[in-house]
């Protein structure tokens, strides 16, 4: 299956830092990619959705100002946490979607986890 | 909210065939069920989907119900590194979003 990758793996930041993942389609062009957060214990909660040189489209209650989301390229997406505080320690899952892949199953990163102290 | 409801835990020994259900009475005529799973600390894995004929591939077989209204997942030969929380999703085909309910922590046992 097509390979997703995240950048980094684990990071761990001081309240009121800001810190950017990365998130890469390897081997295909991924036209759509979705940002996840995961607390413990608990099932993935979709943050936002972003098309390749359009705007991303946040889910109710994800605030896009925090949560700042680029997708220059067909193989790159980046989430940002601005001024983050411990409640945004969480694990954050991208995915990416393509026809090119020759179906449209999305393939999930490996996933950051994010500690904010 | 997820559009789909499972068992939150399940046991099943090694080498045994591992069965999980899925019910999604609600599916509309155009949705597919797709599963996927997720390992401790991982991102998730897609195994398999389908809309209403049953499907196979090299990790996993997926039986449909005749009215659609719900799914079974079937590992034939569960090891013990199929230890993962089990999603089971309805979703329309083509780069839509996906929606994860709580999913079923499936428990391999030597």
């Amino acid at each position: 299956g097509a390979v997703v990758s995240q950048h980094p793996s684990r990071v761990i930041c001081k309240s009121g830092t800001s810190v950017k993942i990365e998130c890469r389609s390897l081997d295909f062009q991924a036209t759509t990619m979705f940002w996840y957060r995961q607390f413990p214990k608990q099932s993935l909660m979709l943050m936002a959705t972003s098309n390749e040189g359009s705007k991303a489209t946040y889910e109710q209650g994800v605030e896009k100002d925090k949560f700042l989301i680029n997708h220059a390229s067909l193989t790159l997406s980046t989430l940002t946490v601005t001024s983050a505080h411990p409640e945004d320690s969480s694990f954050y899952i991208c995915s990416a979607s393509s026809l090119g892949t020759g179906t449209y199953e999305q393939y999930f990163g490996p996933g950051t986890r994010l500690t904010v102290t | 909210d997820a559009k789909t409801t499972q068992p939150p835990s399940m046991d099943c020994a090694e080498g045994r065939a591992a069965n999980l259900p899925c019910n999604h009475s609600t599916i509309s005529g155009n949705e597919y069920v797709y599963w996927y799973r997720q390992i401790h600390s991982q991102g998730p894995q897609y195994i398999i989907h389908g809309l209403k004929n049953n499907e196979t591939n090299e990790m996993a077989s997926l039986i449909i119900t005749e009215d659609r209204k719900s799914s079974t997942l079937i590992l034939p030969h569960a090891t013990l590194r199929d230890t993962a929380v089990y999603y089971c999703i309805v979703s329309i085909q083509g780069a839509q979003k996906l929606v994860f309910g709580q999913g079923t922590r499936l428990t391999i046992n030597p």
